[in-house]
């Protein structure tokens, strides 16, 4: 089983609609991230959360926001989707510890394929 | 401003031969380096890492190299394999922030 999980893996959507990207783990990490894949602009951070009561932006956020549920959960919502937020989306986790065996190494999940039309 | 840059969008390589990945970085309160693969429909996956307290770190057939005063660094793989094909992102992160900067990415194509 995936360690990181998105759902959905791929969403089709209409401008104006409010849309829920979901992130579960079960790696254990306190760490979770949020980033977004733009061709020929690599993985731009969106939001990131360093435990379930600390939400940070990055460097992209607007237009998006996010919830640490859990743990194991985190969810990013984009509020009134816009065309221009057509991209690949990304969900990571790392160890606070720095115990998986690498410094700051994180992991990712599959992506999900959002399309605003 | 980028500041971690690949400025190869795409490099293709023979078979058995070296496949050399460069990213260039201007931050210099960046200390630590890691480069990811990625395959097509699936997350980058982590791949080979150094900090700025070294200049080579060797895994396998991969070698990454940092040259702190050009603010280079550079991925090698040998022998290159056609299972190497993939896009691969160079990532740069500063201090305790744990927030990593990615390059544009690269896709290498290792042809048989």
């Amino acid at each position: 089983d995936a360690d990181v999980t998105q759902t959905p893996r791929n969403r089709i959507t209409k401008t104006g609609k409010r849309i829920m990207l979901e992130c579960s783990q079960t790696k254990g990490h306190d760490r979770m991230y949020w980033y977004r894949q733009d061709p020929g602009l690599g993985l731009r951070l969106i939001y990131y959360s360093f435990d379930v009561k600390d939400i940070n932006k990055g460097e992209i956020s607007d237009g998006y926001s996010v919830s640490r549920q859990a743990q194991a959960k985190f969810s990013l919502s984009l509020e009134s989707a816009i065309p221009n937020q057509t991209a690949l989306y990304f969900c990571a986790t790392s160890d606070a510890r720095g115990a998986s065996g690498g410094y700051n190494e994180q992991f990712f999940g599959p992506g999900t394929r959002l399309t605003v039309l | 401003d980028q500041q971690v840059k690949q400025n190869s969008p795409s490099l293709s390589v023979q078979e058995g031969r070296i496949s050399i990945l460069n990213c260039d970085y201007t931050n210099s309160m960046f200390d630590y380096f890691l480069w990811y693969k990625k395959y097509p429909a699936e997350g980058p996956t982590f791949l080979i890492s150094i900090s700025s307290i070294k200049d080579k770190n060797e895994d396998g057939r991969f070698t990454v190299f940092l040259n702190k005063s050009a603010k280079h660094l550079s991925l090698h793989i040998v022998p290159s394999q056609p299972g190497d094909s993939a896009v691969y992102f160079c990532a740069a992160s500063a201090g305790s922030s744990y927030k990593l900067i990615f390059g544009s990415g690269t896709r290498l194509l290792v042809r048989p």
